[in-house]
Parts: C-alpha cells; sequence; structure tokens
C-alpha cells in the first residue's frame, strides 16, 4: 500500500519568512495530493491540493509542486504569519480508492513574531 | 459551503455507555467517512459511505457501528468502548468542483472513554 513520509516533524519560523514542507510517497498510482492544516482543537482543514496532471498550483501565500518522477511533492508558505502556525499533514489517494488518504505524520509549524 | 457538521464536539463515556455521533452535511456529497484522530498522529480511516452504502470497513472493532440513515446523516454509535479508544473522531465528505472531488473534515468529536 501507500507510504506517505514527511519532513521535517517541526518547524520553526520567523515571521516573514518562508516555510518548506516536503512529502514523499511510494505508489506510483497515487494522482491526488492534498494538504490540510489542523490547529489545536479543531478538524483538518484543506488548504491546497494537486493532481498528478499539474506540476505546481498556487493559492496566494501557499504553492505546492509535484515531481511525478521523484515521487515527492511540497508545500511552501511565503510571508509566514503568526496564524500559520499550526500542524500540517500531507496526504496522497489513488482516485480508485477515493476517501482513503494516506497521511504523511504531520508537521508542527510556529511562527515566532 | 463545505461545512460538515459534527455533534457532539466532546463526548464523555464509561466503558458500559452506549453514545453516538453524528455527523451532517447538506451539500448532496456522494461519500462520507469516518476518520480516527489519536494524539499528535495523522487521521486514521475507519468507515467510507458511497451512495449510503458501506464500502469500506478498516477492520474496526464491532464496538464501532456506523450507520448512514440518508445521503445527508452519517452516525457512528459506540458500545462498550475501551480507554485506548479516546481519540478525536473525524467525519468527512467529498465534494466535486470544477477540479475533481475534494475530501472536507468535520470539527470532529472529541471523545474520552473512562
Amino acid at each position: 500500500g501507500e507510504n506517505v513520509e514527511q519532513h521535517p516533524s517541526t518547524l520553526s519560523v520567523q515571521e516573514g519568512d518562508s516555510a518548506v514542507i516536503k512529502c514523499t510517497y511510494s505508489d506510483s498510482a497515487s494522482n491526488y495530493f492534498p494538504w490540510y492544516k489542523q490547529e489545536l482543537g479543531k478538524g483538518p482543514q484543506l488548504i491546497i491540493d494537486i493532481r498528478s496532471n499539474v506540476g505546481e498550483k498556487k493559492d496566494q501565500r501557499i504553492a505546492v509542486t509535484l515531481n511525478k518522477t521523484a515521487k515527492h511533492f511540497s508545500l511552501h508558505i511565503t510571508e509566514t504569519q503568526p496564524e500559520d502556525s499550526a500542524v500540517y499533514f500531507c496526504a496522497a489517494m489513488t482516485t480508485d480508492s477515493w476517501g482513503k488518504l494516506q497521511f504523511g505524520a504531520g508537521t508542527q509549524v510556529v511562527v515566532t513574531p | 459551503d463545505t461545512e460538515v457538521t459534527q455533534t457532539p464536539k466532546h463526548l464523555v463515556m464509561g466503558m458500559t455507555n452506549k453514545k453516538s455521533l453524528k455527523c451532517e452535511q447538506h451539500m448532496g456529497h456522494r461519500a462520507m467517512y469516518w476518520y480516527k484522530q489519536k494524539a499528535k498522529k495523522p487521521p486514521e480511516l475507519m468507515f467510507v459511505y458511497s451512495y449510503e452504502k458501506l464500502s469500506i470497513n478498516e477492520s474496526v472493532p464491532s464496538r464501532f457501528s456506523p450507520e448512514c440513515p440518508n445521503s445527508s446523516l452519517l452516525n457512528l454509535h459506540l458500545h462498550a468502548l475501551q480507554p485506548e479508544d479516546s481519540a478525536l473522531y473525524l467525519c468527512a465528505s467529498t465534494l466535486r468542483d470544477r477540479e475533481g472531488e475534494k475530501l472536507f473534515f468535520g470539527s470532529g468529536t472529541q471523545l474520552s472513554v473512562l
């Protein structure tokens, strides 16, 4: 089955700096890669996603890149703000096993003012 | 609107109690899910309902019993739970937009089993 590795496990950045989280996956059949942000006491919130027919996607300060050959994808947050502090999860899935997300272990991001 | 509503937000129950978790969405999503999340861990899939029929059961113990009364509602019935079942229980559903289907989570029920 699919295995997703996520690094780093914790990330501390100064407000205004950029943050990068990297994930690798094992199943070449995976074709959908969402990123979730989870704040304390809340459910995971979908912040951006990318499908295997696209190499990069951007939404304001957040961008995701996908390298299918290397089987890795990354989340980039620019101009970080204190409200970006949360746990971020990457995930991978194949469309024939819809809803069966395989999550990475998570990255605790702390943005210090 | 991508809202998935879960009740209650918090639940404390004894090992002999019977309780139910509820999940609701009114966007016509075709599939609904239960995930379990332990502290500092990623969510783990428990059940998938597709068009109101159970399509995936990830070898979940029978003390957890899912039910999908209609396309908007999903329940999780709990009976004879163990303290190790304490966790955040998340409901999710699938919404299709221009790009394809996306999975959205509710805010969860924080369950404590005493």
